[in-house]
Parts: C-alpha cells; sequence; structure tokens
C-alpha cells in the first residue's frame, strides 16, 4: 500500500526563521512528487512538482527537493503570510491518482 | 487564472438523502477527479474520470457513490443514499493534457449529514 508521512505535523516559526518540511514516501511507481499549500476552508493549492531524485524547484521564498524516499520543502525566512497547511502528494498509477500526507501546519508569527 | 468551481460550499443534509454536488473543472482539461476530506485526517482520492468514464476508483467509492459528466462543462458527484460518515469536504480536481500534469482543486463542499 503506498504510504505518504509528513513531519512534523505542527510547525511554529518566527518571522525569518527558516526551517524545512519532510515528507517521506513508500510508494510503488512514483510518477512525481507535488507539494501544495492549503488555507482553512480552502482547496489544496498548487505549489511545485518533482519528478526526479536530484531535482528542486523554487517559488520565493520556498524551495522544494527530492530524493529516492523523500522531500523537503524549505522555508527561506518566512513570513506571517506563509502560515498554511502544507501537503506533499504522490503520483502513482497511471490515472493521477494522488496519495496526500496529512500535512504539516506551519504559523509564522511576527 | 482559470480556476474549478464547486457548488454547493455547504451542503446540509439528512441520513439516507441522496446528494449531488457539483463541478466546473478548468474548461480545457481533461481529466477529473474527486477527493475527500473528513476533518483533521488526509485528503482522500475517490475517483478519476476520463474520456466519459471513470478510469480509477478508491475502496471508499461503493455503489453509493456515481460521477457524471453530463454535459461539456459540468462534473457531479452524487451520493444515493448518504451516511452519517460521508460527512466530509469533497474536493473536485482537474488536470490538463501530460502525464503528470498538475491537479488543480476547487475550494470544496462540505457536506454534512445528520
Amino acid at each position: 500500500e503506498d504510504q505518504v508521512t509528513q513531519s512534523p505535523e505542527a510547525l511554529r516559526l518566527q518571522e525569518g526563521e527558516s526551517s524545512s518540511l519532510n515528507c517521506s514516501y513508500t510508494v510503488s511507481g512514483l510518477r512525481g512528487l507535488f507539494w501544495y499549500r492549503q488555507d482553512p476552508g480552502k482547496g489544496p493549492e498548487f505549489l511545485f512538482t518533482l519528478y526526479s531524485a536530484g531535482e528542486e524547484k523554487e517559488k520565493e521564498r520556498l524551495k522544494a527537493t527530492l530524493t529516492k524516499k523523500e522531500s523537503f520543502l524549505h522555508i527561506t525566512a518566512p513570513k506571517p503570510e506563509d502560515s498554511a497547511t502544507y501537503l506533499c502528494a504522490a503520483h502513482t498509477g497511471t490515472a493521477s491518482k494522488l496519495t496526500f500526507g496529512t500535512g504539516t501546519r506551519l504559523q509564522v508569527t511576527l | 487564472e482559470p480556476e474549478v468551481t464547486q457548488t454547493p460550499s455547504h451542503q446540509v443534509t439528512q441520513m439516507g438523502q441522496e446528494v449531488i454536488l457539483r463541478c466546473v473543472p478548468i474548461s480545457n482539461h481533461l481529466y477529473f477527479y474527486w477527493y475527500r476530506q473528513i476533518l483533521g485526517q488526509k485528503v482522500e482520492f475517490l475517483v478519476s474520470f476520463y474520456n466519459n468514464e471513470i478510469s480509477e476508483k478508491s475502496e471508499i467509492f461503493d455503489d453509493q457513490f456515481s460521477v457524471e459528466r453530463p454535459d461539456g462543462s459540468n462534473f457531479t458527484l452524487k451520493i444515493r443514499s448518504t451516511k452519517l460518515e460521508d460527512s466530509a469536504m469533497y474536493f473536485c480536481a482537474s488536470r490538463g493534457r501530460g502525464g503528470t500534469s498538475p491537479l488543480h482543486f476547487g475550494n470544496g463542499t462540505r457536506l454534512t449529514v445528520t
């Protein structure tokens, strides 16, 4: 059974305090690893897709990296508006089924 | 930027009643999905739909569930006889061509079964 695990469950940072979120996966036939941001009461918002080990993608203060077993979302100098739940999801199979982790709830305070 | 829209945003229904959740995917997308998220739990895959047929479904998607694309723009999820445990946020998603193009999600319908 495909499994995606995220840690930590919750993270509280001060503005400017950089950190990393972890996503480890055990799936058969990974076709891509997705990162999404989810605000309360909203749907997941697409951030990145990573396809192969060693790949990196960046967007503003976020950088996602991928190894054969895990992915990291690095947040550099976060701001309060970065507060959200960050979800990772493994894409497997031919129908683009995504297996999600439980997410990391990030709170950035002033 | 094009987006996936879902209606209603909140639906309250009594146990045993039928509900239809509606979605308008992004217009040039070809692949459509329903996911659900029970409060405090993971987002879970329900079903994928392509070329007017189901391409994959999960164990959750039993005979009580059905999907339909009644016209060129709408995509619906029907639950025939709702149970208390169907209470969740239901998300519609769509994606375009390309094997690993990202799924774009709507903001969901919160279904409350009483």
